[in-house]
């Protein structure tokens, strides 16, 4: 699987957007980008993946470049309760995904 | 649905113990994976399983880690014997495999302290 490249960590003040960037210019044609999150001593948590167009749901918007040699996840109106891990994983195996050190978002009021 | 439930949430044990995880998938989903995680090594994936059979278990650490999953609602990891390097929040997650079809749901994890 392509490896990933995010920052170890970013701030956003509550009600902004929150701009995640991971970086998998490695990617190949068949892997997709997944983003999931940890909130402090839960289990992970299902953002939202895509493969080549723009995705969007309740929780997150998902932009990937053109060459889909990165991607960023959008959190449109940040809370304090988005305070959390976020990992973005590229791969092709749905069956097995490497979580990688993924970014620390602090929300700050 | 209740999500995917483990337990105990809290597990402290004797080296030398056994000690056995329980997971209880979400209804009607193929697809079991159990995680480890430490703060030195992260999320690691320990082994997967399809319609209960064992797929993957490649990142099992070694031989006193073992999983079984007799039927399509209930998994086990046991650790026998345990030691204090074992010590982690263990996760089970389930998912409905197939690519793109979303990801996977994880339980609130047990953690376990080997003393």
């Amino acid at each position: 699987d392509a490896k990933t490249t995010q920052p170890t960590s970013m701030d956003c003040a509550e009600g902004r957007a929150a701009n995640l960037p991971c970086n998998h210019s490695t990617i190949s044609g068949n892997e997709y980008v997944y983003w999931y999150r940890q909130i402090h001593s839960q289990g992970p948590q299902y953002i939202i993946h895509g493969l080549k167009n723009n995705e969007t749901n309740e929780m997150a918007s998902l932009i990937i470049t053109e060459d889909r040699k990165s991607s960023t996840l959008i959190l449109p109106h940040a809370t304090l309760r988005d305070t959390a891990v976020y990992y973005c994983i590229v791969s092709r195996n749905f069956n097995k995904f490497y979580f990688g050190s993924g970014t620390k978002l602090n929300v700050k009021p | 649905d209740a999500g995917v439930i483990q337990s105990p949430r809290h597990e402290v044990t004797e080296m030398g113990q056994e000690v056995t995880l329980r997971c209880k998938p979400i209804s009607g989903h193929n697809s079991l994976f159990w995680y480890r995680q430490t703060m030195m090594r992260g999320l690691e994936l320990l082994i997967y399983f399809n319609n209960n059979v064992p797929i993957d278990d490649s990142g099992m650490p070694e031989d006193r880690f073992s999983a079984k999953m007799p039927n399509a609602s209930f998994s086990t990891l046991k650790i026998q014997p345990s030691e204090p390097r074992d010590s982690a929040v263990y996760f089970c997650a389930s998912s409905f495999a197939s690519q793109g079809a979303g990801g996977y749901t994880f339980g609130s994890g047990t953690r376990l302290t080997v003393v």
